[in-house]
């Protein structure tokens, strides 16, 4: 079974840039979570998505980020202008349904951002 | 708001022994326990979790102890591995809601 693929896997960009990534889920999975992780900390949920419906987007910086997911599989996430505290690692994951916390996320390798 | 946090950046152990990763939370109302592995270049894997209606959950040389009354949560892993050597994150949620909390992670090497 494929995993979460997501590109692109490295991104230089130069502040107030714009930049997208994109991820596709697992074949089937209905939830997509999109996570921003800053070196020495943990990952931090962004989004998620049930279908191509948003759940939760409560710590998405809606100024200048934004998430679509049509048809309910692939997604895309987007910064614009990009700032240097941006520069993190931005991971996808996704889980089957999604409703409950013991419904396993699977992670993609992620996006390295680097925002000079 | 770090509601997750593991105070351990590091741990080294000697392969064959025990390792002990802690975590401690501070959101009462988690009461759903990850724990991931992450290697360089990889996503975080899940690893094992624990429900706050137990206070042990083991899978074969992983084991997770919840002390509900400390909000304290450890991973011990016996014996260990050199392939063990990765990131290890804690994380935690709360029924209403699906939003996992993770903390910074402990990075174990073990040592042959």
């Amino acid at each position: 079974e494929a995993g979460v693929a997501q590109s692109p896997r490295y991104k230089i960009i130069e502040k107030r840039q714009s930049v997208a990534f994109w991820c596709n889920p697992i074949s089937g999975h209905a939830t997509l979570y999109w996570y921003q992780q800053i070196l020495g900390q943990g990952p931090k949920l962004l989004i998620q998505f049930q279908n191509n419906g948003v759940v939760d987007d409560s710590q998405l910086p809606k100024d200048r980020f934004s998430a679509e997911r049509l048809k309910g599989v692939d997604s895309t996430l987007k910064i614009q202008p990009a700032k240097l505290e941006d520069s993190a690692v931005y991971l996808c994951a996704s889980s089957l349904v999604g409703v409950l916390p013991t419904d396993t996320q699977y992670f993609g390798p992620g996006t390295r951002l680097t925002v000079l | 708001d770090q509601q997750v946090k593991q105070n351990s950046p590091s741990l080294s152990v000697q392969e064959g022994r025990i390792s002990i990763l802690n975590c401690d939370y501070t959101n009462s109302m988690f009461d759903y326990f990850l724990w991931y592995k992450k290697y360089p270049a990889e996503g975080p894997t899940f690893l094992i979790s624990i429900s706050s209606i137990k206070d042990k959950n083991e899978d074969g040389r992983f084991t997770v102890f919840l002390n509900k009354s400390a909000k304290h949560l450890s991973l011990h892993i016996v014996p260990s591995q050199p392939g063990d050597s990765a990131v290890y994150f804690c994380a935690a949620s709360a029924r209403y809601n699906n939003d996992m909390r993770f903390g910074a992670g402990t990075r174990l090497t073990v040592k042959p």
